[in-house]
C-alpha cells in the first residue's frame, strides 16, 4: 500500500488554467507538507499543515491555495497557471512538525507542465 | 538568512569507492539535520536524522557526521553500489523552518 499518493502523477496544461493536486497519506500523520522543486531540483517549502490547521506558509502565490478536508488530505488548488508553475511538485507527511525528530515520509510527485 | 550549502554540486565514482557528500548550514536556532536520498523521477527519501547532541548516524553503507560548532555535516558512501546514483538532499530545521540545500548529483558507473 502506497504512504503517501498524489495524483495525477503527470499534468499538462494551458496558461491561465485552474487545476488542482490531490495528496493522501495513510500513515496516520499529523502533519502534511507541499513542497516545488524547480528545474535545478531545488526543493522548497510551501505549506505545512498540522491537524488540518496551516502552519507554515512560505511566499508563494495566492493563486497557489492549499486545502485539507481531514488531517490525511492535503489538496493543492492552482488558480491562473503561470509558465513559472512548471515544476514537479511533492506532497509530504510526518508524525508531527518538523523541528522535533520526525521523519517525513514524500509521495511521488506531481510533474506539472504548464504551456 | 537560513542558509544550506551542500558540495560538490556532482560527483562521479567508479563502483565499489567510497565518497563524501559536504553540507554546510547557518540554519539557527538548530533543530534537526538530516539527509535524504532522491532517486530520478521519485520523492527523497529519509536516510539519517541528526539531532544537536548528535554527531554521527549510520544507515547500512551510509554514514552522516555532524559538527554544531561548524554547522557542518557529511555523508560518507562506503563500498558505492550502481543503486547508490541518486540526488542527496541536506535539510536543516529550525523551529518552524525547514531549509533544504540543492543538492548533489551522484553517479556510480560500473
Amino acid at each position: 500500500d502506497t504512504a503517501v499518493s498524489q495524483t495525477p502523477k503527470y499534468l499538462v496544461t494551458q496558461m491561465g488554467n485552474d487545476k488542482s493536486i490531490k495528496c493522501e497519506q495513510n500513515l496516520g500523520h499529523d502533519t502534511m507538507y507541499w513542497y516545488k522543486q524547480d528545474s535545478k531540483k531545488f526543493l522548497k517549502i510551501m505549506f505545512s499543515y498540522n491537524n488540518k490547521e496551516l502552519i507554515i506558509n512560505e511566499t508563494v502565490p495566492n493563486r497557489f491555495s492549499p486545502k485539507s478536508p481531514d488531517k490525511a488530505h492535503l489538496n493543492l488548488h492552482i488558480n491562473s497557471l503561470e509558465l513559472g508553475d512548471s515544476a514537479v511538485y511533492f506532497c509530504a507527511s510526518s508524525p508531527w512538525l518538523a523541528g522535533s525528530k520526525n521523519i517525513q515520509y514524500f509521495g511521488a510527485g506531481t510533474r506539472l507542465s504548464v504551456l | 538568512k537560513n542558509q544550506v550549502e551542500q558540495s560538490p554540486q556532482s560527483l562521479i565514482i567508479l563502483e565499489g569507492k567510497n565518497c563524501t557528500l559536504q553540507c554546510n548550514y547557518t540554519v539557527s536556532p538548530f533543530s534537526n539535520l538530516r539527509w535524504y536520498k532522491q532517486d530520478t523521477g521519485r520523492g527523497p527519501v529519509s536516510l539519517t536524522i541528526m539531532t544537536f547532541s548528535e554527531n554521527t548516524k549510520s544507515n547500512g553503507r551510509y554514514t552522516a557526521t555532524l559538527d554544531a560548532d561548524t554547522k557542518q555535516s557529511s555523508l560518507h558512501i562506503t563500498a558505492s553500489q550502481l543503486s547508490d546514483s541518486a540526488s542527496y538532499i541536506c535539510v536543516v530545521s529550525a523551529i518552524n523552518d525547514m531549509r533544504f540545500g540543492a543538492g548533489t548529483r551522484l553517479t556510480v558507473k560500473p
